[in-house]
């Protein structure tokens, strides 16, 4: 089982709000985690968006919108980016990462289709 | 304007070696941790390698220990892979990023490596 698990690929319809998961090994609690969030648009570097570890313990990247925001599910052991009010240019594949065990590791990403 | 600047990927062949470079501009270099992060075609980012600012502290995935060495010259505001024994399945793109305790805060454009006979 992969440390950070996140789908494939996700749809959305402009305008709407597009929930992506990332979810922990059984092994690691989620509650225990800062997550951060990065965004990968094809032919450019990715780009930071945040880090989440509680309600009160948050940080947005510089210039990054408040439409995207981070929570937990500590039931589902997942990380959550939601990113609400959906436009054509958040289409990208999306990642989450953990400093686990001496190592940063990111999830194997979720492609977002805003269609 | 923070800028990184990578260079030194190419084509080689198994069992060789290259040396990648990231220049690195527009911050205090020598104060910020430094990563090395890949992009395998077709496939998701994998984390490589980081390094304290001092250079001090070194880390980086299994799957490179004991072939790839990360190290900086913060005189010369640069970060550097080595990279030995290479295999196949290190094709990548690979970016320098500013590690600024996790957030991966600034990147650089990314060097091709490709690992064929």
């Amino acid at each position: 089982q992969a440390v950070l698990t996140q789908p494939s690929s996700l749809s959305a319809s402009p305008g709407a709000s597009a929930s992506l998961t990332c979810t922990l090994h059984s092994g690691i609690n989620v509650g225990a985690y800062r997550i951060y969030w990065y965004q990968h648009k094809p032919g450019s570097p990715p780009q930071y968006l945040l880090n989440y570890k509680s309600d009160s313990n948050k940080q947005q990247g510089s210039g990054v919108p408040s439409r995207f925001s981070g929570s937990k599910d500590a039931s589902a052991n997942a990380a959550i980016l939601l990113i609400s009010g959906l436009q054509s240019e958040d289409e990208a594949d999306y990642y989450c990462m953990i400093w686990y065990s001496t190592a940063w590791v990111f999830g194997g990403g979720t492609k977002l289709t805003v269609l | 304007e923070v800028q990184l600047v990578e260079s030194g990927g190419g084509l080689v062949q198994p069992g060789g070696s290259l040396r990648l470079s990231c220049a690195a501009s527009g911050f205090t270099f020598g104060n910020y941790w430094m990563s090395w992060v890949r992009q395998a075609p077709g496939k998701g980012l994998e984390w490589v390698a980081n390094i304290k600012q001092d250079g001090s502290e070194k880390n980086c995935v299994d799957s490179v220990k004991g072939r790839f060495t990360i190290s900086r010259d913060n005189a010369k505001n640069s970060l550097y892979l080595q990279m030995n024994s290479l295999r196949v399945e290190d094709t990548a793109v690979y970016y320098c990023a500013r590690d600024d305790g996790g957030a991966l805060n600034s990147w650089g454009q990314g060097t091709l490596v490709t690992v064929s006979s």
